[in-house]
């Protein structure tokens, strides 16, 4: 089926350790998203890719790094993970220009101990 | 501080009921304003979404009504069914914007 693939769909980090989340689109979209959800907190933008090549910070880009690798894949780095990065991530991504909404991954739950 | 205030944080309604969930915004330059409704393990998914130029936007049982200058907006549920039981978010852009930004949520229970 098109649409956002995650991996993983869970993962436990201990603090300090570092992980790639991976996401991969193939609706040929060209701005793709990462954010963030937190409970009474909605979701928050991490970091985004407006096309290929480029990438922006979003509301809370502290403590991650991004890739746009190409126009399929965008990945969300954590070099040094803490427990304020316990959070559900998701990807999406979309045309561009807004109107068109957002098409979400499923989300990968990341617990830091 | 949220730029997109959302109300309430839950909501519980009987089968049939018209359930009710405002949002405020302060930026005027906002004027793309959509809704997601997410089920748990899942992502959200685009359910509606309006432009400041109309004040009422309908798809089926959902229902946007828009006032521009309270710079509000909210979401009606025709005939609430339990499978509408879900965590809803509204959101707001500036049009060809590149950044959505997400109210709180609202958790949304539907007794059958």
């Amino acid at each position: 089926n098109a649409g956002v693939t995650q991996t993983p769909k869970f993962q436990v980090l201990k603090t300090g350790q570092s992980m790639t989340l991976q996401c991969a689109q193939d609706m040929n979209h060209n701005s793709m998203y990462w954010y963030r959800q937190d409970p009474g907190m909605g979701l928050r933008l991490i970091y985004y890719s407006a096309s290929e090549g480029t990438t922006d910070k979003g509301e809370v880009p502290n403590g991650y790094n991004v890739s746009r690798l190409n126009k399929r894949e965008f990945s969300l780095r954590l070099e040094s993970a803490a427990p304020s990065q316990t959070s559900v991530y998701f990807c999406a991504s979309s045309f561009g220009g807004i109107g068109y909404g957002y098409t979400f991954g499923s989300g990968t739950r990341l617990t830091v101990v | 501080q949220q730029q997109v205030k959302q109300s309430p944080q839950s909501l519980i309604v009987q089968k049939g009921g018209i359930p009710i969930i405002n949002c405020a915004y302060e930026n005027t330059a906002f004027d793309y304003f959509p809704w997601y409704q997410q089920f748990p393990g899942k992502g959200p998914a685009l359910l509606i979404a309006i432009r400041p130029d109309v004040s009422e936007k309908k798809e089926g049982r959902f229902t946007i009504s828009f006032n521009k200058s309270a710079k509000q907006f909210s979401l009606h549920i025709m005939d609430s069914q339990p499978g509408d039981s879900a965590t809803y978010f509204c959101a707001a852009s500036i049009r060809y914007g590149n950044k959505l930004v997400f109210g709180a949520g609202t958790i949304l229970r539907v007794k059958s």
